[in-house]
């Protein structure tokens, strides 16, 4: 019944890597999103993307990048990891128009030492 | 960006009380709000999507309302357990698409 899937639940890597985080919906849905979720700040926007092949930065697109090839897959990529993007990294997905929601992935929790 | 403010930022309560969170948002060009769930190693879990003012919502024990005008919603979880401890996310838009959270109260039931 799993609708959203994030390819880790924990990562560690070591800072200058190149990191990917994957990210699939069986659903269909236009819309996926990348969030990263840290004490006192919330749920931040990192990148999202409204259909194949197109992407938008969020509030915090900083060392990021994105890649969504196929309508199911958006990933997430640190093109050179540094510490201070340990965090927990959220992927959504959802329809067009607020009024449906997200469905959220699990989380993944990625450690940069 | 939208700036959305929840309070308080944790609560603990013993198990059978009442407790209220508040979630509260620019008024202005005002399009869903939506209130998640998210337990400690699950994903973020879909409680309530509202849209109109005055709008209540009731899923079980936890309800929620709403005030578009003044810009606030509050959820309400009536005889706590310890099953509902987690963080409640408030999420409001102002477009079609995009959500802004809030940072969350983070709920802990004690037996």
């Amino acid at each position: 019944d799993v609708k959203v899937t994030q390819s880790s639940r924990y990562l560690v890597k070591r800072t200058g890597e190149k990191v990917f985080l994957e990210c699939v919906q069986d659903m269909d849905h236009e819309n996926m999103f990348w969030y990263r979720q840290d004490p006192g700040l919330g749920l931040r926007l990192i990148y999202f993307s409204y259909d194949v092949k197109m992407k938008e930065k969020g509030d915090i697109p900083e060392g990021y990048s994105v890649s969504r090839e196929k309508k199911e897959r958006f990933s997430l990529i640190l093109e050179s990891a540094s510490t201070n993007q340990t965090s927990m990294y959220l992927c959504a997905s959802s329809v067009p128009g607020t009024r449906s929601g997200y469905t959220f992935g699990s989380g993944t929790r990625l450690t940069v030492v | 960006i939208l700036n959305v403010e929840q309070s308080p930022q944790s609560l603990h309560v013993q198990e059978g009380d009442s407790t209220n969170f508040t979630c509260s948002f620019p008024s202005s060009n005002f399009y869903a709000l939506h209130w998640y769930r998210w337990e400690t190693a699950k994903s973020p879990e879909a409680l309530f999507v509202m849209t109109l003012n005055g709008d209540e919502k009731k899923k079980g024990r936890i309800s929620a309302t709403l005030n578009t005008k003044e810009g606030y919603s509050y959820l309400y979880i009536k005889g706590s357990q310890p099953e509902d401890s987690a963080t409640y996310l408030c999420a409001p838009s102002n477009t079609g698409n995009q959500f802004y959270f809030g940072t969350g109260t983070s709920l802990t039931v004690i037996p």
